[in-house]
């Protein structure tokens, strides 16, 4: 099956530094979807942006769904512990509306 | 909120034995489906299902099937463990009009010796 291209695969940062990550891809999406799981949990939803070049924000998270609709960005601004775990980013394909997902993005904060 | 449970955290079994994974929600969802989560990998869908009795492919079903009897309750069924299916095993759910919004649950770590 199809996948997003998810970089970085990890990120090892100071407390209190921003962070980014993205998802791109050769196909076109209607709607992209940026999901969070915590250590032995399933993944929940942070975001969901379903117009090109929208911006959305959701506390300290800001996602944005790019104008080509071919790739979306996730930005943390002054990370803290609990941001810890793995970001996924899930595009619902504009042709058949299949959900298709990244590989992660393993955030891990040094002490 | 939003509840999808999983029957089990962990399993552990032997290669050959047929396995049943659980998945219940309790929020008259439509569609229900099964990831599995392997490291680099991400999730891939195994199945998915839209309604009672309906169930669809997704991009990994070889060695696996699936259930639902009820609106609430997915079942993934393993006919004849291999190695190759030690995972993390994800159910998750959504409305028929938002497909894209999932609620997962927590997940079965399974490992077949």
């Amino acid at each position: 099956g199809q996948q997003l291209n998810q970089s970085p695969q990890s990120m090892f940062i100071q407390e209190g530094e921003d962070v980014s990550m993205n998802c791109t891809s050769s196909s076109i999406f209607n709607t992209w979807l940026w999901y969070k799981q915590d250590p032995g949990e399933g993944p929940v939803l942070l975001i969901a942006l379903y117009k090109a070049g929208e911006l959305t924000s959701n506390g300290r998270l800001t996602a944005q769904f790019g104008i080509t609709r071919k790739d979306s960005f996730l930005n943390i601004s002054a990370s803290i512990p609990s941001d810890v775990g793995i970001y996924f980013c899930a595009g619902q394909l504009y042709s058949n509306y299949q959900l298709i997902w990244g590989a992660g993005t393993k955030l891990i904060i040094k002490p | 909120d939003v509840k999808v449970t999983q029957s089990s955290r962990y399993l552990v079994k032997r290669t050959g034995e047929k396995v049943f994974l659980e998945c219940v929600q309790d929020m008259d969802h439509e569609n229900m489906f099964w990831y599995r989560q392997d490291p680099g990998l991400g999730l891939r869908l195994i199945y998915f299902s839209y309604d009672v009795k309906m169930k669809e492919k997704g991009d990994i079903p070889e060695g696996y099937s699936v259930s639902r009897e009820k609106k609430e309750r997915f079942s993934l069924i393993l006919e004849s463990a291999s190695t190759n299916q030690t995972s993390m095993y994800l159910c998750a759910s959504s409305f028929q009009g938002v497909g894209e919004k999932l609620f997962f649950g927590s997940g079965t770590q399974l490992s077949v010796l």
